[in-house]
């Protein structure tokens, strides 16, 4: 059972449009989100993360849109760069009791940014 | 410079033998996650453990097993009981408090050959 799904696994975009990754969870206990980005033949590095008492997260050219009642958020990368071109991980994390906190991984999306 | 080193980044196995894959960190995480990354798919748990000496099954144990003998690492040996070892391999931490996401290493491709 999938908890944090990313229905699109590939998605191309040209340079200096936006790029609009999407993810959907479905155990509303998850209460912490973050995006991952990964390079082939390396592991992922953190991108950006957001709570859920927020709706909206902001770094540079990255942010992050939470919609806790439709179960979904979105990463916006404005101006898209060809080296954003990279698979993106959406995870959610929750703090089960009797238990440490942990993250579910989406299954990733391939952003490829044409020049 | 803190962070998590995986050894080594490329490694071919023969069929019906047994392989360890190193990971290592001096984040003084707690916690320490083995995931395995397979083309088109996402990051798959394999085993987790959130102390020394601890460890439990992810979603996809089998045919994997693992120590924590120390708190810096975290071996992860592949047997001959699983069935398609080729794949990628991640090693992550994580500290008690504070941020809530996971520092990966680098990784670790594991050929059958």
């Amino acid at each position: 059972d999938q908890q944090v799904k990313q229905n699109s696994p590939s998605l191309s975009v040209q340079e200096g449009r936006i790029s609009i990754l999407n993810c959907d969870y479905t155990n509303s206990m998850f209460d912490y989100f973050l995006w991952y980005k990964k390079y082939p033949a390396e592991g992922p590095t953190f991108l950006i993360s957001i709570s859920s008492i927020k709706d909206k997260n902001e770094d540079g050219r990255f942010t992050v849109f939470l919609n806790k009642s439709a179960k979904h958020l979105s990463l916006h990368i404005v101006p898209s760069q060809p080296g954003d071109s990279a698979v993106y991980f959406c995870a959610a994390s929750y703090f089960p009791s009797g238990s440490a906190r942990q993250l579910t991984f989406g299954s990733g999306t391939q952003l490829t940014v044409l020049p | 410079d803190g962070g998590i080193t995986q050894s080594p980044k490329y490694l071919f196995r023969k069929e019906g033998q047994n392989v360890t894959l190193s990971c290592e960190q001096n984040l003084n995480h707690d916690a320490m996650y083995w995931y395995r990354q397979d083309p088109g798919q996402g990051l798959r748990l394999i085993y987790y453990s959130q102390i020394v000496n601890d460890f439990q099954k992810g979603d996809i144990a089998e045919g994997y097993s693992v120590s924590r003998e120390k708190k810096e690492s975290f071996p992860l040996t592949v047997t001959s009981a699983q069935k398609n070892p080729t794949a990628f391999y991640l090693c992550a931490s994580k500290s008690t408090g504070g941020f809530y996401g996971y520092t990966f290493g680098s990784g670790t491709r594991l050929t059958v050959v």
